[in-house]
């Protein structure tokens, strides 16, 4: 089955600067790969996704890259703001089904004011 | 916050003791989910279920059973089998599959007495 490795398990940053998480995935059949956000006692929440005949894709102040070839995607978080603070999940579905997302084990992302 | 409703919030279990979690949805969506949250192990897929009457094993799946009765109510049940039920549960919607937004519920911790 699909296996999402995601780096680093901690990041912290200064307000302002830029934020970038790395996953890896290993079913190469896979073509949608979605970031999660989840705050503090909330619920994950969409915030970016990008499929598989996209190499790049940018919403405001984040971004999403996507290489097939070395099977890997990133999130990158410009200007970041303390808002930002939460854990951040990459996801990917597996190739052979339209109903089973493999979520990496998440990164906690601290914004310092 | 509304559409996709999670109950109870916090759960305990007896030795021995299944234990039912409830999810209820109101967005007409044909797809849900239950995933189980472990701290630092991101989110495992326990069941899904495409249509009312159908559901089928995530990657988790022994010591747990679904329903999907009605569209909108996809109840988990954690039987005795799970030996190590403690985790935070989340149950989640998607109109037709994953290539759409997950809308996620606000959870329920289970914790065994």
């Amino acid at each position: 089955g699909e296996n999402v490795e995601q780096h680093p398990s901690t990041l912290s940053v200064q307000e302002g600067d830029s934020a970038v998480i790395k996953c890896t995935y290993s079913d190469s059949a896979s073509n949608y790969f979605p970031w999660y956000k989840q705050e503090l006692g909330k619920r994950p929440q969409l915030i970016i996704d990008i499929r598989s005949n996209v190499g790049e894709k940018k919403d405001q102040r984040i971004a999403v890259t996507l290489n097939k070839t070395a099977k890997h995607f990133s999130l990158h978080i410009t200007e970041t703001q303390p808002e930002d603070s939460a854990v951040y999940f990459c996801a990917a579905d597996s190739g052979g089904s339209n109903y089973k997302l493999t979520f990496g084990k998440g990164t906690l992302l601290t914004v310092n004011p | 916050d509304g559409g996709i409703t999670q109950s109870p919030k916090y759960l305990f279990r007896k030795e021995g003791q299944n234990v039912t979690l409830s999810c209820e949805q109101n967005l007409n969506h044909d797809a849900m989910y239950w995933y189980r949250q472990d701290p630092g192990q991101g989110l495992r897929l326990i069941y899904y279920s495409q249509i009312v009457n159908d559901f089928q094993k995530g990657d988790i799946a022994e010591g747990y059973s679904v329903s999907r009765e009605k569209k909108e109510s996809f109840p988990l049940t954690v039987t005795s089998a799970q030996k190590n039920p403690t985790a935070f549960y989340l149950c989640a919607s998607s109109h037709w599959t994953v290539e759409e937004k997950l809308f996620f519920g606000s959870g329920t911790q289970l914790s065994v007495l």
